[in-house]
């Protein structure tokens, strides 16, 4: 089964600092994964996705992530935190076989310190 | 475009009883999908519609039913709730059910059952 891992309970950064989220992703054929944010109450809003092509990813909000084949892993990042930013993060991989079934890592608190 | 709505918002219920939660997805999307999230266990899939055939059924009691009418507005059911049922309903629609594309969320339905 496809699944992703965000190895990390919380993410704290400082504001103006560099921020990154961890995701590794087990999967059988090509991965296709997405990373959404959560604020307080919300449901979730999507941020970006990696279905082929470049490795860098660009985004909502200025956040872009990496994929990278060989370590298995699709890394959120932001060159310059916001406290606006501090939310849940959850990276997602697509099921295989056509259908729109997002399996979701546990999620990242991330807490961006002014 | 208006977004994925979900009606109610927030819901008291008590063990037994049974609840209806409604979902509109963003003009023009035919997939609709619901998921659940808890503290516990995360965002878990529960279902996906698609032309009002249920595509896809995640690992949950058949007590979590649902279904999609013509306008591809969808409800979900859960019958006899349990406390465990006490969770944020989140429902996501896409434009197709193929392809990769991206799902957006609603706001969710809160459900407490006491």
């Amino acid at each position: 089964a496809q699944s992703v891992a965000q190895p990390e309970d919380q993410v704290n950064v400082a504001e103006g600092n560099p921020l990154t989220v961890k995701c590794t992703y087990s999967v059988s054929g090509n991965p296709y994964l997405f990373w959404y944010v959560q604020y307080p109450n919300r449901g979730l809003q999507f941020l970006l996705k990696y279905i082929t092509g470049d490795n860098l990813v660009k985004g909502s909000y200025g956040f872009e992530a990496e994929f990278n084949k060989s370590q298995t892993s699709f890394h959120l990042k932001k060159p310059s935190a916001l406290v606006s930013d501090s939310a849940l993060y959850f990276c997602a991989v697509r099921d295989i076989g056509g259908n729109n079934r997002l399996a979701f890592g546990k999620g990242n608190q991330v807490v961006v310190i002014p | 475009k208006a977004g994925v709505t979900q009606t109610p918002r927030y819901l008291i219920k008590t063990r037994g009883q049974q609840v209806t939660l409604s979902c509109s997805p963003i003009s023009g999307h035919r997939s609709v999908s619901w998921y659940q999230q808890t503290p516990g266990q995360g965002l878990q899939f529960l279902f996906e519609y698609f032309s009002e055939t249920q595509r896809n059924k995640g690992n949950f009691p058949g007590r979590f039913s649902g279904r999609q009418f013509s306008n591809s507005r969808s409800e979900m059911n859960v019958s006899t709730l349990e406390l465990g049922d006490s969770a944020l309903y989140l429902c996501a629609s896409s434009s197709t059910s193929g392809g990769v594309e991206t799902q957006y969320f609603g706001p969710g339905t809160r459900l407490l059952v006491l």
